[in-house]
């Protein structure tokens, strides 16, 4: 059965520190990997997604992750976090032509100045 | 391009009563599903529905039911509501079921309390 682990259920960084949000699969073929972002109230916002090809890849607000078979892991980076950023963040997988998104449970970040 | 939209957006009912929600997918996109959620059980997918046909179901009980009509816009019904049911319910569309068609669009959601 498909899976996403998101081990940190919160994170505080501070403003312009870098930031890395950690997600593990599990999934038994190629996995459709996506990172979206949720404000408090509102829906999901993608922020970015892996289908195939360069396993690093950008998305908008200067975030980006990394896709890594080996470890089942695709972890979401952002060098310079800004205060705007704090937000709950989804690790999802889907299959290559189904519709269900499977989430991990988030991460909380939290910016402090 | 409008988004998804999601009418109404906060919503009270009372145990036992039932509630249809509606989405309007993205203009052009064909396939709308369906998500729940809680913060206990965190975001759990519902039903897909493309071309007005359930494509796609998640483990839910028969209580929560959709439908999709030729504009593609898509309701959900829950009826005998139970307080287990207070959510955020949210709707993504995309354009059709080929691969490249992966990614998903939310809307807003719609925030219901049942009491």
């Amino acid at each position: 059965a498909q899976s996403v682990t998101q081990p940190d259920i919160h994170i505080t960084v501070s403003e312009g520190a870098s930031l890395e949000l950690r997600c593990n699969y599990s999934y038994g073929a190629t996995p459709y990997l996506f990172w979206y972002v949720q404000s408090p109230g509102q829906g999901l916002q993608l922020l970015l997604k892996y289908f195939s090809g360069d396993t690093l890849v950008q998305g908008i607000k200067g975030f980006e992750a990394e896709f890594k078979r080996s470890q089942s892991s695709f972890n979401l980076r952002k060098p310079s976090v800004h205060w705007s950023d704090a937000a709950e963040y989804f690790c999802a997988v889907g299959a290559q032509y189904g519709n269900k998104l499977v989430f991990g449970a988030g991460t909380i970040l939290r910016v402090k100045s | 391009k409008a988004g998804v939209t999601q009418t109404p957006r906060y919503l009270i009912k009372t145990r036992g009563q039932q509630v249809t929600l509606s989405c309007s997918p993205i203009s052009g996109h064909r396939s709308v599903s369906w998500y729940q959620q809680t913060p206990g059980q965190g975001l759990q997918f519902l039903f897909e529905y493309f071309s007005e046909t359930q494509r796609n179901k998640g483990n839910f009980p028969g209580r929560f039911s959709g439908r999709q009509f030729s504009n593609s816009r898509s309701e959900m019904n829950v009826s005998t509501l139970e307080l287990g049911d207070s959510a955020l319910y949210l709707c993504a569309s995309r354009p059709g079921l080929a691969s490249s068609y992966n990614e998903q669009f939310f809307g807003p959601g719609t925030r219901l309390t049942v009491l």
